[in-house]
């Protein structure tokens, strides 16, 4: 039960992408396509942005995606927005009806 | 509107034991997995436990195995979780959260987490 690994921050300028990266292991992000993504903003609760590695909530902007290489999870911001920086998540589903997160990423919007 | 609420948080001893209560509305509640998870002051987020629709089946983080326990009412729409022998590291806000499945395997499988409740706050210290 190690905590997936993400970069600890990220940042861009408007307009440009961005890519979060979230390493696992093949006991978890490697064996099943079940990464999701939540955003956070401070003092606030979580919210899914992506799930089962590339699927957008209702409501979620296009300008969020998601995809998994091996152990690798990646969470692509296109068209970065003053709106989008906060701090970002990634989980796993890691076997026995167990999750675990990785340890977030706080986006700056330069 | 899907709502969850927690209640039961607050300041208790190391050692100390305290329950924690999520009510649930909006939504068909037994067709859920259901699960808690905290986050630490200025800390990630952190997977707790999860606990099937009908109570049968219970998984924790390895940490917190044997010390708290996940239960379910689902007559009355309501998640608990129950904390005993409380560790400073305990100190936490708990997320009460639905969580949908896939159907994996065979198997309907725990897979992502929407919505997550407000949040309440343990503080565990002497």
């Amino acid at each position: 039960q190690s905590a997936l690994t993400q970069p600890a921050s990220v940042s861009g300028s408007p307009g440009q992408s961005i890519t979060i990266s979230c390493t696992g292991t093949s006991s978890d992000v490697g064996s099943y396509n079940l990464v999701s993504w939540y955003q956070q903003f401070p003092g606030k609760a979580p919210k899914v942005m992506i799930y089962e590695g590339s699927k957008r909530p209702s409501g979620v902007s296009n300008r969020f995606s998601g995809s998994k290489s091996g152990n690798t999870a990646s969470l692509t911001i296109s068209g970065l927005q003053a709106e989008d920086e906060a701090d970002y998540y990634c989980c796993s589903y890691a076997g026995s009806n167990t999750f675990v997160f990785g340890g977030g990423t706080k986006l700056t919007v330069l | 509107e899907v709502q969850l609420v927690e209640s039961g948080g607050g300041l208790v001893q190391p050692g100390g034991s305290l329950r924690l209560s999520c009510t649930a509305s909006g939504f068909s509640f037994i067709s859920f997995w259901m699960s808690w998870v905290r986050q630490a002051p200025g800390k990630g987020l952190e997977w707790v436990a999860n606990i099937k629709q009908d109570g049968s089946e219970k998984s924790y983080v390895d940490s917190v195995k044997g010390r708290f326990t996940i239960s379910r009412d689902n007559a009355k729409k309501s998640l608990d979780l129950q904390m005993n022998s409380l560790r400073v590291e305990d100190t936490a806000v708990y997320y009460c959260a639905r969580v949908w499945d896939d159907f994996l395997s065979g198997y309907y499988t725990p897979s992502w987490i929407d919505p997550w409740g407000q949040g309440t706050l343990v503080t565990v210290s002497s």
